[in-house]
């Protein structure tokens, strides 16, 4: 499949694990975060996403931690399984959602260990 | 099923010779992005649209053109293509101009040579 990024920060965990991913941002002015996934070869799939005005948001296996204070954004993955080897990426959407504009992490590559 | 198609999915060429990519989605969204995909780079936006005929600029827009003439097309279009625009391209579309639950394309290869 298509290599998506050299020099990636990478994470590797043993199947059954959690993982934790971070990822951090420079606007104060963002409100508004996503996390994607990306597979070998294939587009970035949407995992979760979580406004500034929380701090925690879970989904099926998945929780994204905001800390404004500190601008960091983590996503949690639980009970890590094989089929979540990828590339992930955190978003932020800089203008409130008022607009279509999106910046993306340069990525964190996590290799789950049979 | 609900996609968004890119074509070519690979393609070569040469410095100067226009080129364009097409980019469809049958989900009726309203807004559309392109991002190239760089080596430690991650995603960046070159232009995105919030319908048709209103587009804007993104981060990369350099050396590129979009349109939007149809809700479900929207073509990038490189008129002088340079090797520094060799890249991995990716279409998306999203039913919200936050973002969230943004369907991608299955990626363009492009090498400039």
């Amino acid at each position: 499949g298509e290599s998506v990024g050299l020099h990636l920060p990478t994470l590797s965990v043993q199947e059954g694990d959690n993982s934790i991913i971070n990822c951090a941002y420079s606007n104060s002015a963002s409100d508004y975060f996503i996390w994607y996934k990306q597979e070998s070869g294939k587009g970035p799939q949407f995992i979760i996403d979580i406004r500034s005005n929380m701090d925690k948001r879970q989904g099926q296996r998945v929780t994204v931690l905001l800390n404004k204070t500190v601008k960091h954004l983590s996503l949690q993955i639980a009970a890590t399984q094989p089929g979540d080897s990828a590339v992930y990426f955190c978003a932020e959407n800089r203008a409130g959602g008022s607009n279509y504009k999106l910046t993306f992490g340069k990525g964190t590559l996590l290799t789950v260990n049979p | 099923e609900a996609q968004v198609t890119q074509n070519p999915r690979y393609l070569i060429t040469v410095t100067g010779k226009k080129l364009t990519v097409t980019c469809s989605q049958n989900m009726n969204h309203e807004y559309m992005s392109w991002y190239r995909q760089d080596p430690g780079l991650g995603l960046r936006q070159i232009y995105y649209s919030m319908n048709v005929e209103v587009t804007d600029k993104g981060d990369v827009p350099e050396g590129y053109k979009v349109s939007r003439k149809e809700k479900r097309n929207f073509p990038l279009i490189l008129e002088s293509p340079s090797p520094n625009q060799t890249s991995l391209y990716f279409c998306a579309s999203s039913s919200t101009r936050e973002g969230n639950e943004q369907y991608f394309g299955p990626g363009t290869r492009l090498t400039v040579t």
